[in-house]
């Protein structure tokens, strides 16, 4: 079974600054998908950025982008120019590539809550 | 339009009450999902439909009955629940598939408790 571990359950970053949130992973597939979702208070998921593990590319979504390493099984969410409204419970998540192998799950880290200071 | 909407946003049920939570999207999503979040951990996957076909109960009590009258709704129906079943409640839908565009889409949640 897969396995995603986010071990920062909090942090905080200054307006305007730069905050990365750490994930790692644990699989035996090749073939994957990868996603950071962000909850805020308001409570709906939102989808932040994606990657397919097949793409050696970063994801890069505005102020958002990805340090993907497949070997180290690492996956970690820069946020740039940090703004009030980043502030939320950031999720990774995983899931497998094919629908009949459990692709239909989505196997989420702990969280973590990121506050934005002014 | 990329929304799953859920209704009730909040509700507060008795024990001995039945009552029912409705999701509905209108993305041509073949696959929906209910999922069950405690405050601060990460939400639970609860069910999965596949094309109106029930396709994975995570062995969750008989006290949640899902059901799926079409390929747009997504109900849950609750009954005779105990307060450890007080939480957030998630509706979600995607398309069905291995690729990536994939992701499931959340609806805001119904705060459910149980007094």
């Amino acid at each position: 079974a897969q396995t995603v571990t986010q071990s920062q359950p909090e942090m905080s970053v200054q307006e305007a600054e730069t905050v990365t949130l750490s994930c790692t992973y644990d699989t035996s597939e090749s073939d994957y998908y990868l996603f950071w979702y962000k909850q805020p208070p308001s409570r709906q998921m939102i989808l932040v950025i994606r990657q397919e593990a097949y793409k050696q590319q970063n994801a890069t979504e505005n102020r958002f982008s990805v340090n993907f390493q497949k070997a180290a099984k690492s996956f970690s969410l820069k946020i740039s120019d940090s703004q009030l409204g980043d502030a939320a419970m950031y999720f990774c998540a995983y899931r497998s590539s094919g629908w009949e192998t459990s692709g239909s799950r989505l196997t989420f880290g702990e969280g973590t809550q990121l506050t934005v200071n002014p | 339009d990329t929304e799953v909407t859920q209704t009730p946003k909040h509700l507060v049920m008795g024990m001995t009450n039945k009552k029912s939570l409705k999701c509905e999207q209108h993305m041509g999503h073949r696959a929906m999902y209910w999922y069950k979040q405690k405050a601060k951990k990460p939400p639970e996957l609860m069910f999965v439909y596949s094309y109106e076909k029930l396709s994975i109960n995570e062995s969750v009590p008989s006290r949640f009955s899902p059901e799926c009258p079409n390929s747009s709704l997504l109900n849950l129906h609750l009954h005779a629940l105990q307060p450890e079943d007080s939480a957030l409640y998630l509706c979600a839908s995607s398309h069905r598939g291995g690729d990536p565009n994939t992701e499931a889409f959340f609806g805001q949640g119904t705060r459910l408790t149980v007094v």
